[in-house]
């Protein structure tokens, strides 16, 4: 499969904890991109990454939230002491240059 | 900052049919790119348009970029079951992130 991955696709999490997702972007691809959605709403942009460099982090990314990419390959996003509206699909989307290509998508919820 | 917004939200389609969905930006757009979401599925890309009146065509959907580059549409002709699921379009505010619009959700009754 050469289309972006993400693990897990499914976490059920209790309210306070720690959670991590990881994002498999399309190989030669440079460019990587978080985002989340909630029930009936379109994507919204939480973080961008060119290779290895972070370059922009939408306000909706609270301290809470941490994204890398080492290497500029895959990535990881963060969300320490999780609350119950961080409920939400968080979906990785790679490109190169322009026409951005989605993960499936990991669904959180916090309980 | 940027808003992309889509009318209808929801329509509800007699197989056969045909149906429009609206996209309006609040800035103008350098491109325009729709997307089709299946229920319980990710954003799939459909098409980008960058040219102003552009009109571009897949199979039975004709995608229309507006003269001023903030409106968009999206045709679908002789609806099928195979169509169901949220169309969003979405625009660049600058050049990589996207700006999504809230989505028409399409459900088809046989």
């Amino acid at each position: 499969d050469t289309g972006v991955s993400q693990d897990p696709r499914h976490k059920i999490t209790k309210r306070g904890q720690n959670v991590t997702f990881r994002c498999d972007p399309i190989s030669e691809h440079n460019r990587l991109y978080w985002y989340r959605q909630t029930l009936g709403q379109g994507p919204e942009f939480l973080t961008y990454f060119q290779n290895e460099a972070q370059l922009e982090k939408s306000r909706l990314l609270s301290d809470r939230f941490s994204a890398e990419r080492p290497k500029g390959s895959f990535s990881t996003l963060e969300i320490q002491r999780t609350e119950q509206g961080d409920s939400a699909m968080y979906l990785c989307a790679s490109s190169s240059p322009d026409t951005q290509y989605f993960g499936p998508g990991t669904r959180l919820t916090v309980l | 900052g940027q808003q992309v917004m889509q009318i209808p939200q929801y329509q509800h389609v007699q197989e056969g049919e045909d149906f429009t969905t609206y996209c309006n930006s609040s800035t103008t757009l350098s491109n325009i790119q729709w997307y089709k979401q299946r229920p319980g599925g990710h954003p799939v890309f459909l098409i980008q348009l960058v040219k102003s009146g552009e009109v571009k065509k897949q199979k039975r959907l004709t995608f229309q970029f507006g003269e001023a580059k903030k409106n968009s549409s999206l045709h679908i002709t002789a609806t099928q079951t195979t169509d169901v699921g949220t169309y969003f379009c979405a625009g660049p505010p600058n050049d990589y992130k996207l700006s999504f619009g809230a989505g028409t959700t399409v459900t088809v009754r046989a």
